[in-house]
C-alpha cells in the first residue's frame, strides 16, 4: 500500500512564524497535493505538484508556497502564519494516469 | 462549472438503515468519481470510484449510482452500520493531465444503534 506521511499531527505555532508543512510518499507518484480542511468548507485544494519542481496554484494559494526538489516529497509553507491559517492540512498523492488519492492522516495546525 | 455540489450535510441513520447521499455536477468532462471515507483523525480514504460508461458500481454494502444525462451520482450504504458512522466525500476528476480533484463539501454519517 501507498503510505504518505505527514511529518507532524499536531503543531502550534505564533503569528508571523515561517511554518513548514513536510509531506512524504514512498511509491514514487507524480502527483502530489496539499489541502485544507474546515467545518462546513470540505477539501480546499491550495497546490498541487506533477512533477518534481512543478507546482500549480490550487483554489485557495494566497499566504502558502510549496517545494518539490525530490520526487517523494512535497512541503507547503506558511511564510508568515496568520490566525485564519488554522486548520487541519491533508497531503495526498497519486500516481499517473486515473485513479484515486492516497492521503496522509493531517498535521492540525493551531496559530497563536 | 468546476463545482461538485454534495448533499445532505449531515444525516442520521438507524442501525441497518440505507444511508443514501447525492452529489450533483456541471462538467461533462469530468471522467472519474470517487467517493472518500474520513474517520475522525484520519485522513480521507478511497472507499469507491465509478467511471461515467457505466451506470452503477458495487462493493459490498456501498453502491455507487451514476446518471450521466441528469450529471448526479449517489453513494448508497446498505444495512447502515455503527462502524460506518463518518465523514463521506464525492469527488470528480476534470480528465485531464495536471489537474486535481474537486470535492464536495462533505456529509457527515452518524448510524445509531
Amino acid at each position: 500500500d501507498v503510505k504518505v506521511t505527514q511529518s507532524s499531527r499536531y503543531l502550534v505555532k505564533r503569528t508571523g512564524e515561517k511554518v513548514f508543512l513536510e509531506c512524504v510518499q514512498d511509491m514514487d507518484h507524480e502527483n502530489m497535493f496539499w489541502y485544507r480542511q474546515d467545518p462546513g468548507l470540505g477539501l480546499r485544494l491550495i497546490y498541487f505538484s506533477y512533477d518534481v519542481k512543478m507546482k500549480e496554484k490550487g483554489d485557495i494559494p494566497e499566504g502558502y508556497s510549496v517545494s518539490r526538489e525530490k520526487k517523494e516529497r512535497f512541503s507547503l509553507i506558511l511564510e508568515s502564519a496568520s490566525t485564519n491559517q488554522t486548520s487541519m492540512y491533508l497531503c495526498a498523492s497519486k500516481g499517473g494516469g486515473p485513479g484515486g488519492y492516497t492521503f496522509g492522516s493531517g498535521t492540525r495546525l493551531t496559530v497563536v | 462549472q468546476q463545482q461538485v455540489k454534495q448533499s445532505p450535510q449531515s444525516l442520521i441513520v438507524q442501525k441497518g438503515g440505507i444511508s443514501i447521499i447525492n452529489c450533483a455536477y456541471e462538467n461533462t468532462a469530468f471522467d472519474y468519481f470517487p467517493w472518500y471515507q474520513q474517520f475522525p483523525g484520519k485522513g480521507p480514504a478511497l472507499l469507491i470510484a465509478i467511471r461515467p460508461d457505466v451506470s452503477e458500481k458495487k462493493e459490498g454494502r456501498f453502491t455507487i449510482s451514476f446518471n450521466k444525462s441528469a450529471k448526479q451520482f449517489s453513494l448508497h450504504i446498505m444495512d447502515s452500520q455503527p462502524g460506518d458512522s463518518a465523514t463521506y466525500f464525492c469527488a470528480a476528476s476534470p480528465g485531464q493531465a495536471g489537474t486535481a480533484l474537486i470535492f464536495g463539501k462533505g456529509t457527515t454519517l452518524s448510524v445509531s444503534s
